[in-house]
């Protein structure tokens, strides 16, 4: 299993600019979620999903968009990139089969993002 | 609300030293705890967890924890490091009216030779 994997590995943005951040899991996990990690910070959560066609919000959700129309695969949208995105983006992934709060997450390896 | 604090934001210690890395909670519900690794450049891994029972969880690498449900801490433990334990180190908690996993800050562990 390759487990959680995430495209790009780093990218530079303008103001303004577009672009999806992928995540593919191939664990066939239900729950997905998305965290951004500024420096001396922890994760703060953007988004997640229990499941294909459920999302909801996490606690940094603004300026941001996602999808999950397939088990494997959970991207992240940015609109309008603004230099308070940059970033690192971790994509993780847990089972699902019970609680929620339970789980062990396993994370990708990362997006690294800057926006000037 | 739940938060989490990690006294420490660097810990350097010498090889095959003890180290111990403080992390405290506040919840007013019961919580799940956990503690995660980061090695350079890579995504973070589970280190241990505490759902229930035993107060001192054992995890991979010879690192342990010891839920201390008076003293609202979850510090994690090892009697003797390598230099492969270098990495950054994060206590999460989830309790029971949150909606998600909060993560503390971090703390950097570099083990000196």
């Amino acid at each position: 299993n390759a487990g959680v994997t995430q495209t790009p590995k780093f990218r530079i943005l303008k103001i303004g600019q577009s672009m999806t951040l992928q995540c593919t899991q191939d664990m066939n996990h239900n729950y997905m979620y998305w965290y951004r990690q500024d420096p001396g910070m922890g994760l703060k959560l953007i988004y997640y999903s229990v499941g294909a066609g459920i999302t909801d919000k996490g606690e940094v959700p603004n300026g941001y968009n996602v999808s999950r129309s397939t088990t494997e695969d959970f991207p992240l949208r940015l609109e309008l990139a603004a230099p308070s995105q940059t970033s690192v983006y971790f994509c993780a992934s847990s089972y699902g089969q019970g609680m929620i709060g339970q789980e062990t997450q396993y994370f990708g390896p990362g997006t690294r993002l800057l926006v000037l | 609300a739940q938060s989490v604090t990690q006294l420490d934001s660097q810990v350097p210690v010498f090889e095959e030293a003890p180290v111990e890395l403080r992390c405290n909670y506040s919840s007013s519900v019961s919580v799940y705890l956990f503690w995660y690794v980061q090695y350079p450049n890579q995504g973070l891994q589970l280190l241990l967890k505490y759902l229930s029972g035993s107060t001192l969880v054992k995890g991979i690498n010879g690192f342990e924890a010891e839920f201390n449900k008076s003293q609202t801490s979850f510090h994690l433990r090892k009697p003797s490091v390598h230099i492969s334990d270098t990495a950054e180190y994060f206590c999460a908690v989830w309790s029971g009216s949150a909606r998600q996993l909060t993560f503390g800050s971090g703390t950097q562990l570099t083990v000196l030779p």
